[in-house]
Formats: C-alpha cells, structure tokens, sequence
C-alpha cells in the first residue's frame, strides 16, 4: 500500500528566509507526487506535481520541490517566504491504480 | 477559471438525522472523488467515480454512507443516520481523467454533528 509521511506538524520560519517542507512516499512502481496547499476553511489548491523528467519542479506561487528518488522524499521549497504562505500544506502520491493519498498535513508559519 | 461547485458550504445537524452533500465538477471532468478530512489531518478517500461507476469506495461505511453520480455529471453524497464521529469536512474533487493529472477540489461542505 502506498503512503505518504510529513514528520513536522509545524514549521516556522521568517519572512524572508528560505523554507522546506518536507514529505517523503512509499509506493510500488513510478511515483507521481503532488503538493496542495489549503487556506483555513477552504478547499486544495494545487500547487506543483511531479510526474517525471527535470528533478526539480517549479509551481505556483514561487514554490518548488525536488524529487529524490534514492532517499524517496519530495520536499517543497521557496527561496524566500512571505506571511502570506502561512497555510497547511499537504504531500500526496498517486499509483498506478490512481488513488491518491495524501500525508497528514504540515502547518506552514511564517513570521513577519 | 472553471471550479468544482459544493453545497452547503456548512452543515449542522443533530446525530441520527440525515444530511446530503452536492458536487458538481470541472465540465468535462470524468473522474469525481469524494474525500473526508477531520480537523488537523489529510484528506481520505471515501468514493471515487469514473464517469457515472464507481471505482473505489472500500473506505466508505457503506451501513451509513451512499452516493451516486447518476448520468455521470454531478454527486450526491449522504450520510444517514449520522453520527458524532461524522464531523469533518467533505471534500469534493475531479479530474480530466485517472491518470497523472493533479485533482481540483472544491471548497468544501464542513458538517458538525450536535
């Protein structure tokens, strides 16, 4: 069965300073891994996927994420982050059966 | 920009009663999930649909949870009777179709159960 981990439930960082969320997956077969974002009492929003080719992936809003498929982790990323970001992020993977799962959620702070 | 419709964005209800939810998708969209996320954790999937079949719906308790996507457009999403532990949000997504492509949701029905 496939899964997905976010070992922090929090992350805190400044304005400004770069930020990492970290997420790795377990899955048989070709991994193709996703991050949502999800701004209290709303729905997801998709930020970036990977499915394969380039590593490194860009999304919205200035985010990234590398795949790392020797250490199976897909963590997102931003060179400098704003107060606006703060939000609940999630990791997911999707199967060959194409279910997607999703971790339990790492809650993005940032400080002005 | 095409969104996935929801409704009621809010829900409150007395345990044992029944309540529906409604999901209209992306046009266009064949494949429709429902997903059920508690407070502070990740969503999980209750139903998936392709076209008007279900694909997937082992985690839905089937003894209190149905739904259907009658022609293969919009879902319907009920609980009766419910119960306390029903309290969560009800999410709603779709896709183009089962492959690699990225699910759009909707913003959501938050039920609470008194």
């Amino acid at each position: 069965a496939q899964s997905v981990a976010q070992p922090e439930d929090q992350v805190n960082v400044a304005e400004g300073n770069p930020l990492t969320v970290k997420c790795t997956y377990s899955v048989s077969g070709n991994p193709y891994l996703f991050w949502y974002v999800q701004y209290p009492n709303r729905g997801l929003q998709f930020l970036l996927k990977y499915i394969t080719g380039d590593n490194l992936v860009k999304g919205s809003y200035g985010f990234e994420a590398e795949f790392n498929k020797s250490q199976t982790s897909f963590h997102l990323k931003k060179p400098s982050a704003l107060v606006s970001d703060s939000a609940l992020y999630f990791c997911a993977v999707r199967d060959a059966g194409n279910m997607l799962t999703f971790g339990g959620g790492t809650r993005l702070m940032v400080k002005p | 920009e095409a969104e996935v419709a929801q409704s009621p964005r809010y829900k409150i209800t007395e345990k044992s009663q029944a309540v529906a939810f409604w999901c209209d998708p992306i046009s266009g969209h064949a494949t429709l999930y429902w997903y059920r996320q508690i407070l502070g954790q990740g969503p999980e999937l209750l139903v998936q649909f392709q076209d008007e079949s279900v694909v997937d719906d082992s985690q839905l308790p089937k003894d209190r949870f149905s739904a259907e996507r009658l022609k293969g457009v919009d879902s319907t999403l009920k609980i009766q009777p419910a119960e306390l532990g029903d309290s969560a949000m009800y999410l709603c997504a779709s896709s183009f179709n089962r492959g690699t492509g990225e699910l759009f949701f909707g913003e959501g029905s938050r039920l609470t159960v008194l």
